[in-house]
């Protein structure tokens, strides 16, 4: 089945510097690939996603690039804001048919320092 | 639309106890899946139904779990007998397409 393995786990950066939380999906056939935001207990919601037959995607601050080549997928913040501290999690899915698999990486603790 | 609704939110069994999660899905979403959140093993995917149907529980840990979805508006996840190890934050999610999926607020369970 699929991997998805993120880095880093923890990332500090000062208030208005950018982050880049990276990802690596094992199964070439994987064809979406999502970002979620989860805030201290709470659920973990859906901020921006890419399809594969995109390079890259941006919604303001936040911008996603995708290489299928290299099968890595990143998530870059600009302009950081405290209120963007939470813990960022990537997937990758397959869509076939009715099947679908959305794989999740462990997630990185994103912590903005004010 | 309210989103996806859990409940409860919070479980707090004793060992050995049956405990029955549930879930409503947004209107009109024909994928329901179950996901575990622990902090050793992250969110890992249990089962997901595609109208109604299971379609893969290869997440299922054990015969202790079992899921159903009796209609497009209801599911349950069920633990017989619970264990310590099940304690976790349970999420229910559902999507229009199986792509974006969209996450309840989760059912903390704790079994004692």
């Amino acid at each position: 089945g699929e991997n998805v393995e993120q880095h880093p786990s923890t990332l500090s950066v000062q208030e208005g510097d950018s982050a880049v939380i990276k990802c690596t999906y094992s199964d070439s056939a994987s064809n979406y690939f999502p970002w979620y935001k989860q805030e201290l207990g709470k659920r973990p919601q859906l901020i921006i996603d890419i399809r594969s037959n995109v390079g890259e995607k941006k919604d303001q601050r936040i911008a996603v690039t995708l290489n299928k080549t290299a099968k890595h997928f990143s998530l870059h913040i600009t302009e950081t804001q405290p209120e963007d501290s939470a813990v960022y999690f990537c997937a990758a899915s397959i869509s076939s048919g009715s099947a679908r698999q959305l794989t999740f990486g462990s997630g990185t603790q994103l912590t903005v320092l004010p | 639309d309210a989103g996806v609704i859990q409940s409860p939110r919070h479980e707090v069994t004793e060992m050995g106890q049956e405990v029955t999660l549930r879930c409503k899905p947004i209107s009109g979403h024909d994928y329901l899946f179950w996901y575990r959140q622990t902090m050793m093993r992250g969110l890992e995917l249990l089962i997901y139904f595609n109208n109604n149907v299971p379609i893969d529980d290869s997440g299922m840990p054990e015969d202790r779990f079992s899921a159903k979805m009796p209609n497009a508006s209801f599911s349950t996840l069920k633990i017989q007998p619970s264990e310590p190890r099940d304690s976790a934050v349970y999420f229910c999610a559902s999507s229009l397409t199986g792509s974006e999926a969209f996450f309840g607020q989760g059912t903390r369970l704790t079994v004692v």
